[in-house]
């Protein structure tokens, strides 16, 4: 079936302009995560989101950062007036249940210039 | 809260080698635990899983680790590296019995050499 879809894959921005980054996990997943993978570094957990549960944001860097989930499906990354600090690998990753292991999309490439 | 430590940045193995790469994790209680890895310009595939029973988990491509509660431990394994194995291999952890944050090791880099 059908994996993770992460869209764009790639995405140019001009520093200070706001960029939003898609994901749709595999149907039936309920638990959406979202990570960002900066040059040689590890995975930082940004946001998490499962079922009708409140989202977890912990690890959403500063408040120009924002996700929302809707009809228990898509997901959208918000980054408002990006900064160059913000060019990473955006990873989306779904799993169906609490032991499943998390399958991740591609990633969104985005480099703020 | 739930930690992974991943000691090795960098590792280089000569083909046909055997492996090892270091995970430790730090919960109160049994967690859930996985090996991921990302080959150079690609996703991250999983290689394993443990959730519980055998302590010795076989996974995808010859790999396998071992999971140690007294170490907090969850070492991967493999007895002949070959060249094609050279990626990123992170380790991640998730609290047992419900949905929570999946928390990933900072990764270790695997350099095969011929």
């Amino acid at each position: 079936g059908a994996g993770v879809s992460q869209s764009p894959s790639n995405k140019v921005t001009e520093k200070g302009k706001d960029v939003e980054l898609r994901c749709d996990p595999i149907s039936g997943h309920t638990a959406l995560y979202w990570y960002r993978q900066s040059l040689g570094q590890g995975l930082e957990f940004l946001i998490y989101f499962q079922g009708n549960s409140a989202p977890d944001k912990s690890g959403l860097p500063s408040d120009r950062f924002s996700a929302e989930r809707t009809g228990g499906s898509v997901s959208t990354l918000t980054i408002q007036r990006t900064q160059q600090e913000d060019s990473a690998v955006y990873l989306c990753a779904s799993r169906e249940q609490a032991n499943s292991p998390l399958h991740f999309g591609n990633g969104t490439r985005l480099t703020v210039t | 809260a739930q930690s992974v430590t991943q000691p090795d940045i960098h590792i280089t193995v000569s083909e046909g080698a055997s492996l090892e790469l270091r995970c430790n994790y730090s919960y109160g209680a049994t967690p859930y635990l996985f090996w991921y890895v990302q080959s150079p310009g690609q996703g991250l595939q999983l290689l394993l899983k443990y959730f519980s029973g055998d302590t010795l988990v076989q996974g995808i491509k010859g790999f396998e680790a071992e999971f140690k509660r007294s170490q907090s431990s969850f070492n991967l394994r493999k007895p002949s590296v070959h060249w094609s194995d050279a990626a990123e291999y992170f380790c991640a952890v998730v609290a047992s019995g419900g949905y929570q944050k999946v928390t990933f090791g900072t990764g270790t880099k695997l350099q095969v050499i011929p």
